[in-house]
């Protein structure tokens, strides 16, 4: 089944509107990383989060760790039509084998100018 | 920069047929992994290896095997193609600790007739 659930599956938003992407896991995680696939192409690494309640911005997106490591946010601020793609958690889920993540299934973005 | 180089972009093969899809990454990276994904199913992990003739089962390995002789080179074989095949494919690579990106190749779109 899956590991690290993803929410939503897909959101629309006008251009300059906020937009969020959560991510659970039943168990703990030892990382989070958070991937950008563009229409047509592959996922591209965004960041990687590793200390309970951890906090870092990547200019208009801000990304969060919760303090119990279960979960994790996305957050991006006053969308632009560059921000269309889907966005992918992936975590190490603890005690898994070395290297091993295990992917949310992305949210899809859409902005509307 | 790091690669991740798939053989093929496109791939059209009949039902039946033994289809090799090959990938090879210049990092010198010790884990390599298959993923499959479709529309609203996110990305299916089939195989990863994380060490050369090491390899794991992910969580859609039915109908696939693979093979990594060498390091810098991990190969996706379906043993007799299923049109319930026809997806994207996606290598990706990365170094063999913990806190490590992955890195993916471009994709190869399999279309199973």
């Amino acid at each position: 089944g899956q590991q690290v659930m993803q929410i939503p599956q897909y959101q629309h938003v006008q251009e300059g509107e906020d937009f969020t992407t959560y991510c659970n896991s039943s168990t703990t995680l030892s990382n989070i990383q958070w991937y950008k696939q563009r229409p047509g192409g592959h996922p591209v690494f965004l960041i990687q989060l590793v200390k309970s309640g951890e906090v870092k911005k990547q200019k208009r997106l801000t990304f969060q760790f919760g303090e119990a490591k279960k979960n994790s946010s996305l957050h991006i601020t006053a969308t632009q039509t560059t921000d269309v793609g889907t966005y992918f958690c992936a975590g190490r889920i603890r005690g898994s084998t070395l290297g091993r993540l295990y992917f949310g299934r992305g949210t899809q973005l859409t902005v509307w100018p | 920069d790091v690669k991740v180089t798939q053989s093929s972009r496109y791939l059209v093969k009949r039902t039946g047929e033994k289809v090799f899809l090959e990938c090879v990454q210049d990092m010198d990276h010790e884990n390599m992994f298959w993923y499959r994904q479709d529309p609203g199913l996110g990305l299916r992990l089939i195989y990863f290896s994380y060490d050369v003739k090491m390899k794991e089962k992910g969580d859609i390995p039915e109908g696939y095997s693979v093979s990594r002789e060498k390091k810098e080179r991990f190969s996706l074989i379906l043993e007799s193609a299923s049109t319930n095949q026809t997806s994207m494919y996606l290598c990706a690579s990365s170094l063999g600790h913990t806190n490590t990106e992955a890195f993916f190749g471009q994709g190869t779109r399999l279309t199973v007739v």
